[in-house]
């Protein structure tokens, strides 16, 4: 399985962007770069997918490399709720390989006000 | 509408025992996956049902086991229990397979 590799931990500063990298170098072409965040307390929450171009939602911009052997998931005004244990995930397109979520240990995500 | 519902949220039990977990989707959502979390080994998958047939297995004993029924709530079931097994316990559903999850808040589950 192609794995994520993410720094254990990171600090920024309230009311300023994120950015939190993940690499992914033995990704597949069918491979489709998810990312999910856990709150102190809680379950994951989906946060952002994409496959080969950026995304932008609500909560987050994905910033995909052009060759995708990295992305980087763009929080752009951090807030102190946003303080979580962030994950990258690949999952496969075919379904028949089972579409379980693999996590990796993450980065931890701290805010400081 | 309703997030994943997940019942306990806590339970304590006595080693040897076993215990049953349930989990209420999404309305509407017809996959539901359970993961195990500790602080050594992290988020693990541990089984996926879809329309009442477990879709993928992860890699845990037999003791551990799920059901999914009609209107497609699930269970998870852990019999003979260990010490290690001590953990929070997550539901998430998803419309379809493949799709992204919704979690619940899981059940933290004690064995002493």
């Amino acid at each position: 399985d192609a794995k994520t590799t993410q720094p254990n931990s990171m600090e920024s500063n309230e009311e300023e962007p994120v950015h939190l990298p993940c690499n992914h170098s033995t990704i597949s072409g069918t491979d489709y770069i998810h990312w999910y965040r856990q709150l102190p307390s809680q379950g994951p929450e989906y946060v952002i997918h994409g496959l080969t171009s950026n995304v932008n939602n609500r909560m987050a911009s994905l910033a995909i490399a052009e060759d995708r052997k990295s992305s980087t998931l763009i929080l752009h005004r951090a807030t102190l709720r946003d303080a979580a244990v962030y994950y990258c995930i690949l999952r496969p397109l075919n379904n028949n390989a089972g579409n379980m979520l693999t996590f990796g240990g993450g980065t931890r995500l701290m805010v400081k006000p | 509408k309703a997030g994943v519902t997940q019942t306990p949220r806590y339970l304590i039990k006595t080693r040897g025992q076993q215990v049953t977990l349930s989990c209420s989707p999404i309305s509407g959502h017809r996959s539901v996956s359970w993961y195990q979390q500790t602080p050594g080994q992290g988020l693990q998958f541990l089984f996926e049902y879809f329309s009442e047939t477990q879709r993928n297995k992860g890699n845990f004993p037999g003791r551990f086991s799920g059901r999914q029924f009609s209107n497609s709530r699930s269970e998870m079931n852990v019999s003979t229990l260990e010490l290690g097994d001590s953990a929070l316990y997550l539901c998430a559903s998803s419309l379809e397979v493949g799709l992204s999850y919704t979690f619940g808040s899981g059940t933290r589950l004690t064995v002493v």
